[in-house]
């Protein structure tokens, strides 16, 4: 059971490029999230996603979009990288009702220089 | 809107003393309230959770929690700290009136347990 995974683990863009950070979780969760970790900050919800076809805006959605096709993908799409999205990216997901709490996975370190 | 706030930046205790991490929340529903940990280049991994119940909770490696409706607080505690400790620790709410409510985090609250 590999839980949440993530890739790339580490990424350096040029300012205007774009890239695609891909999560995948095996447990069946209807629940996936992304979040950005600015250095020594908290996490910022970017996107989440209650079931496969709907997702919906967090607190910091510019310069992202999201898809979900399947239960299982939650990919996060940087188009025109800027320096501002320079962060460790983190993937969660959790499941229904009795299952609170979320699952991490190990992050994606990005650079835009 | 739901919010969380852990008002230390960085805690700073010695090996075998006791150590809190505070937190306080707001939210319009039931409190559903996590706290999580995050060694240096991890994620973040689960610690306890209060949904219901006894307002005292435990979790991993001897750590509990208390939840205080009154002062709407949630402190992480430890009775004996241990170097091994020393983490970033984030205390986190979810409301627990609506499936579909978002986990909104805390800024983190850096721990060093010195020997």
């Amino acid at each position: 059971n590999a839980g949440v995974t993530q890739t790339p683990k580490f990424r350096i863009l040029k300012i205007g490029q774009s890239m695609t950070l891909q999560c995948t979780q095996d447990m069946n969760h209807n629940y996936m999230y992304w979040y950005r970790q600015d250095p020594g900050m908290g996490l910022k919800l970017i996107y989440y996603s209650v079931g496969a076809g709907i997702t919906d805006k967090g607190e910091v959605p510019n310069g992202y979009n999201v898809s979900r096709s399947t239960t299982e993908d939650f990919p996060l799409r940087l188009e025109l990288a800027a320096p501002s999205q320079t962060s460790v990216y983190f993937c969660a997901s959790r499941g229904l009702a009795g299952d609170h709490e979320q699952y991490f996975g190990p992050g994606t370190r990005l650079t835009v220089t | 809107a739901q919010s969380v706030a852990q008002p230390e930046d960085q805690v700073n205790v010695a090996e075998g003393n006791p150590l809190t991490v505070k937190c306080t929340y707001s939210v319009s529903g039931n409190p559903y309230l996590f706290w999580y940990v995050q060694y240096p280049n991890r994620g973040l991994q689960f610690l306890l959770k209060y949904i219901t119940g006894d307002n005292l909770v435990k979790g991993s490696y001897g750590f509990e929690a208390e939840f205080n409706k009154s002062q709407t607080s949630f402190h992480l505690k430890k009775p004996s700290a241990l170097v091994s400790d020393s983490a970033l620790y984030f205390c986190a709410v979810r409301d627990g009136g609506s499936s579909a409510s978002k986990i909104i985090f805390g800024s983190g609250t850096r721990l060093s347990i010195r020997p």
